[in-house]
């Protein structure tokens, strides 16, 4: 079956330093999103994507983070200058087009443990 | 905007036996997907079942359940006959119907099968 593949799976990092995390997502979906989850927490929404430009951001989505599709099959994320509280799991999802049905289910990597020091 | 709640920070259930995970969920959307996700000890999030807003009959896939009550606004997980594999965190989470839409977690249930 087909999957959301992450690299890479723990990135320990200095506090100030740049960090891009990695992401191949299913091979026909269209939609491609970010999402964390610090430590014993629910999951939070960051980013989603779509036809090569964000379609929505969270709040917690600000200057220090961006996105990009460098190729057919990447999906990155890059925190500028990572801070203590970056520390999380971060997750890369994908889904299928819209009009394959109302709500497609997002299917999830297993996401990039980042421990910044 | 969309909220889920999920009641039940801890469950414990005997193996071989049925277990019900509750949600509830509060959107003012006419239209939505509600799902479930597993994230077991070592953090992957794996999805399990999902039920459409207009789905007229509960979902179902294998050992999983959704028992979808929409004018109650709830969307509870049941696991039949539990194995100790199924012991994980469970995620219930919803989101608004469209390609791009973000999913709106719960805080999850932590659900341990006892042998």
């Amino acid at each position: 079956e087909p999957e959301v593949t992450q690299t890479p799976s723990h990135q320990v990092t200095q506090m100030g330093q740049e960090v891009i995390l990695r992401c191949v997502p299913i091979s026909n979906h269209l939609y491609f999103y970010w999402y964390r989850q610090i430590l014993g927490q629910k999951v939070e929404f960051l980013v989603s994507f779509y036809n090569n430009e964000i379609s929505e951001k969270s709040e917690i989505f600000d200057d220090q983070f961006s996105v990009e599709r460098p190729d057919g099959s990447n999906f990155t994320l890059k925190i500028r200058s990572t801070k203590l509280e970056d520390s999380a799991m971060y997750f890369c999802a994908s889904s299928e087009p819209a009009d394959r049905g109302d709500s497609q289910p997002q299917h999830f990597g297993d996401g990039t443990r980042l421990s910044i020091l | 905007a969309q909220k889920i709640t999920q009641t039940q920070p801890g469950m414990f259930v005997q193996e071989k036996e049925a277990v019900t995970l509750d949600c509830t969920y509060d959107t003012s959307d006419p239209s939505y997907g509600l799902f479930w996700y597993k994230q077991p000890s070592s953090g992957e999030m794996i999805f399990l079942i999902y039920q459409g807003s207009y789905d007229q009959q509960n979902a179902t896939e294998g050992r999983y359940s959704l028992n979808f009550q929409k004018a109650r606004k709830s969307a509870n997980l049941v696991i039949s006959a539990s194995q100790l594999g199924d012991s994980a965190m469970y995620f219930c989470a919803m989101k608004r119907s469209g390609g791009y839409q973000k999913v709106t977690f719960g805080t999850g249930t932590k659900l341990q099968v006892i042998p």
